[in-house]
């Protein structure tokens, strides 16, 4: 099976600044990386997929790069609704893997 | 609008069956492969099975090969996961999620609880 690992486990930080969260693949995945934004007793929501292609709908302070085993989400500048939980997810294997979450709280 | 609805969550005691239900509309069912994702509580995401969009291709994650059966009804736009030998480590939130034409999870349906307890 693909591990995906999520640094940091939990970040906290303010209205406005820059967050970046990083994912690592066990092996090569390509691009098959996605991002989900999960809120507190809400079903998660795809934010990225194929590691930088923006869900239709989602804000464009969101963004994501990388390809083979390393990956970043970032966001440009944190609104309030930013808060929430964020999953990594590959997609090149089966069975489908989640990094374990990074949650991102106000400072 | 795409909208999918799970239902048939519930207390079952260890050993115990259930059947969950996904039911979507919004989109044409019959071409598009699903899958169910759980959520142990406060824990993160565990993808759970897949089916091919005519049911011919399925696969499952290994804690609960051969206790799970995913199924599908294309006349019906409905999605089931026959849930056998529950354990209290199957307690989660169940969530039927659409696979997009992309290989990601692009919709997501409420959720339902299940909880194996005696």
């Amino acid at each position: 099976d693909i591990q995906m690992t999520q640094s940091p486990s939990s970040l906290s930080a303010s209205v406005g600044d820059r967050v970046t969260i990083t994912c690592r693949a066990s092996q090569s995945i390509s691009r098959y990386l996605n991002w989900y934004q999960q809120k507190p007793g809400k079903a998660p929501k795809l934010l990225i997929y194929a590691a930088s292609s923006l869900e239709s709908g989602v804000p464009s302070r969101f963004s994501g790069s990388g390809a083979g085993t390393d990956f970043t989400l970032t966001i440009s500048s944190l609104q309030p609704e930013d808060f929430a939980t964020y999953y990594c997810q590959q997609s090149y294997g089966i069975p489908r893997t989640f990094g374990q979450g990074t949650k991102l709280e106000i400072k | 609008e795409v909208q999918l609805v799970e239902s048939g969550g519930g207390l079952v005691p260890p050993g115990g069956s259930l059947r969950l239900s996904c039911a979507a509309s919004g989109f044409t069912f019959s071409s598009f492969e699903m899958n169910w994702v759980r959520q142990a509580p406060g824990k993160g995401l565990e993808w759970v099975s897949y089916i091919g969009s005519s049911g011919s291709i399925i696969y499952y994650a290994d804690s609960v090969k051969g206790r799970f059966t995913i199924s599908r009804d294309n006349a019906k736009n409905s999605l089931y996961l026959q849930m056998n030998s529950l354990r209290a480590e199957d307690t989660a939130v169940y969530y039927c999620a659409r696979a997009g034409l992309y290989p990601n999870f692009d919709y997501w349906g409420q959720g339902t609880l299940v909880t194996v307890s005696s």
